[in-house]
C-alpha cells in the first residue's frame, strides 16, 4: 500500500526566508502526490497536485514542488516566507485503482518576524 | 460553485453517548464522499468512504458507522462514545474514479468526548 513520510513535525523560518518542507513517498506504482494547507480549526485546502504530467508543479501562494522518482521525493518550497504561511502542511499519496488517499503525519511551518 | 457542509461544528459529549455527524454537498451530483479522523499531532486517517447512495466502506474498524441516505448527504455515527473518539473528523468529497482525484474539505467538526 502507498504511504507518505514528512520529515519533521516542525519547522520555523524567518519571514522572507526558504521554506522547505520534506515529503517521501512509497508506493509500487506511477503515484499521485498531493499538498495541502489547514489553518487552525479548519478544513484542508489543496497547494498543488503531481499526477504525472510535469515533475515541477506549481501551486497557489506560491508554492512548488518537485516530483523526483530516483529519490521518491516530492517536497514543497516557497522561496520567501510570509506570515501568513503558517499553518499545518500534510503530504498525502493515493495511486489509480484505489480509493485511499495517504497522508502524512503533517508538518506545523511557523514563520517568525 | 461547489461547496461542502459540516455541522455541527464543535461537540462535547459523555462517554457512552450516541453520536451523529452531518455532512453535505451542495453544486455537484454522485460525489465521492468521505470521513477522516484527524487526533492531535497526527495525520488524517480514512475512517469510510462512498461511491454511491447505500455504498459505504470501512477503513477502520471501530465503533462508528457511517450512512449515505441521499446523494449528496454523508452521516457519522456512533452509539457509544469511547474517548478515545476524541478528534477533528473531515468530511470531503472528490468527482472522478478512484482517489487520484482532487479531494475538498468541509470545515471539520471538533469532538471532545469526557
Amino acid at each position: 500500500a502507498q504511504s507518505v513520510t514528512q520529515l519533521g513535525s516542525h519547522v520555523s523560518v524567518s519571514e522572507g526566508a526558504l521554506v522547505l518542507l520534506r515529503c517521501n513517498y512509497s508506493s509500487s506504482v506511477p503515484p499521485y502526490l498531493f499538498w495541502y494547507v489547514q489553518y487552525p480549526n479548519q478544513g484542508l485546502q489543496l497547494l498543488l497536485k503531481y499526477t504525472s504530467a510535469a515533475t515541477l508543479v506549481k501551486g497557489i501562494n506560491g508554492f512548488e514542488a518537485e516530483f523526483k522518482k530516483s529519490e521518491t521525493s516530492f517536497h514543497l518550497t516557497k522561496p520567501s516566507a510570509h506570515m501568513s504561511d503558517a499553518a499545518e502542511y500534510f503530504c498525502a499519496v493515493s495511486e489509480l485503482g484505489t480509493w485511499d488517499m495517504r497522508f502524512g503525519a503533517g508538518t506545523r511551518l511557523t514563520v517568525k518576524p | 460553485s461547489q461547496t461542502i457542509h459540516q455541522w455541527p461544528a464543535t461537540l462535547v459529549q459523555p462517554v457512552g453517548s450516541p453520536l451523529s455527524l452531518e455532512c453535505t454537498v451542495e453544486g455537484t451530483s454522485n460525489p465521492n464522499l468521505y470521513w477522516y479522523r484527524q487526533a492531535a499531532g497526527r495525520g488524517l486517517q480514512l475512517l469510510f468512504y462512498s461511491v454511491g447512495i447505500g455504498q459505504i466502506s470501512s477503513e477502520v474498524p471501530q465503533n462508528l458507522s457511517a450512512s449515505r441516505p441521499q446523494d449528496r448527504q454523508f452521516i457519522l455515527s456512533s452509539k457509544k462514545l469511547l474517548l478515545s473518539d476524541s478528534g477533528f473528523y473531515l468530511c470531503a468529497w472528490s468527482v472522478g474514479t478512484y482517489a487520484y482525484n482532487e479531494q475538498f474539505f468541509g470545515p471539520g467538526t471538533r469532538l471532545t468526548v469526557l
